[in-house]
């Protein structure tokens, strides 16, 4: 079981808006910033989001990142086939004094 | 380009050996921190080890703490990942990623990412 905990699916029609959650103790989260990250199929790991809400050069506006209390989210609107990946949110544990990841969440676009 | 390329992988018996490099291209390597994240087959992603640009500080997951052991080689712009002891549950695709300063902290992150390589613990 993650320490950070996110749903393991989502799903939306191509141009909805989907959020994806991501929880986790005061520890992780609240101390500390929170990066996305996306997994397309059969492909290495890409940063999308880092230090919660900023955007690397090259990701698209349609994808964005905030933080709240325990919980981080990214958003992704105007949904692309493209987008269909798995998304992973990480932030540093001070207890772990290592980094964590989410479960991961298997975005499907329908 | 930046490029990392992990190399080393394969198949070994449980209890056996495996030494994984990374070979670091397109930026100054001796000026970053780096990492090794595995990803067990059909599973999410597991961070593994953290070493700064000096080798001065280090980190290891609980899982491979005694296990693992995380180094490098600047003047080779090569970073390794020496598993010992290893068992099943260390099959995965292991990558490593830059981190973007020269120490661990934790407002940092990973980018970019090599592509992995395939470590099999099987009998």
């Amino acid at each position: 079981q993650s320490v950070l905990t996110q749903p393991p699916s989502a799903s939306g029609t191509p141009g909805q808006r989907v959020t994806i959650s991501c929880s986790g103790s005061s520890s992780i989260i609240v101390s500390n910033t929170v990066n996305w990250y996306q997994q397309l199929p059969g492909t290495a790991p890409k940063l999308l989001i880092y230090s919660n809400n900023q955007r690397p050069s090259g990701v698209p506006d349609r994808f964005s990142g905030s933080k709240s209390g325990t919980s981080a989210s990214l958003a992704i609107s105007g949904l692309q086939s493209e987008d269909e990946a798995d998304y992973y949110c990480a932030a540093w544990d001070d207890r772990l004094n290592g980094w964590v990841f989410g479960g991961g969440t298997k975005l499907t676009v329908l | 380009e930046v490029q990392l390329v992990e190399s080393g992988g394969g198949l070994v018996k449980p209890g056996g050996s495996l030494r994984l490099s990374c070979a670091a291209s397109g930026f100054s390597f001796s000026s970053y921190s780096m990492n090794w994240v595995r990803q067990a087959p059909g599973k999410g992603l597991e961070w593994v080890s953290s070493i700064s640009s000096s080798s001065s500080y280090i980190y290891y997951a609980d899982s491979v703490k005694g296990r693992f052991t995380i180094s490098r080689d600047n003047a080779k712009n090569s970073l390794y990942l020496q598993m010992n002891s290893l068992r099943a549950e260390d099959t995965a695709v292991y990558y490593c990623a830059r981190e973007n300063s020269a120490a661990p902290r934790p407002k940092n992150w990973f980018d970019p990412w090599g592509q992995g390589t395939l470590v099999t613990v099987s009998s």
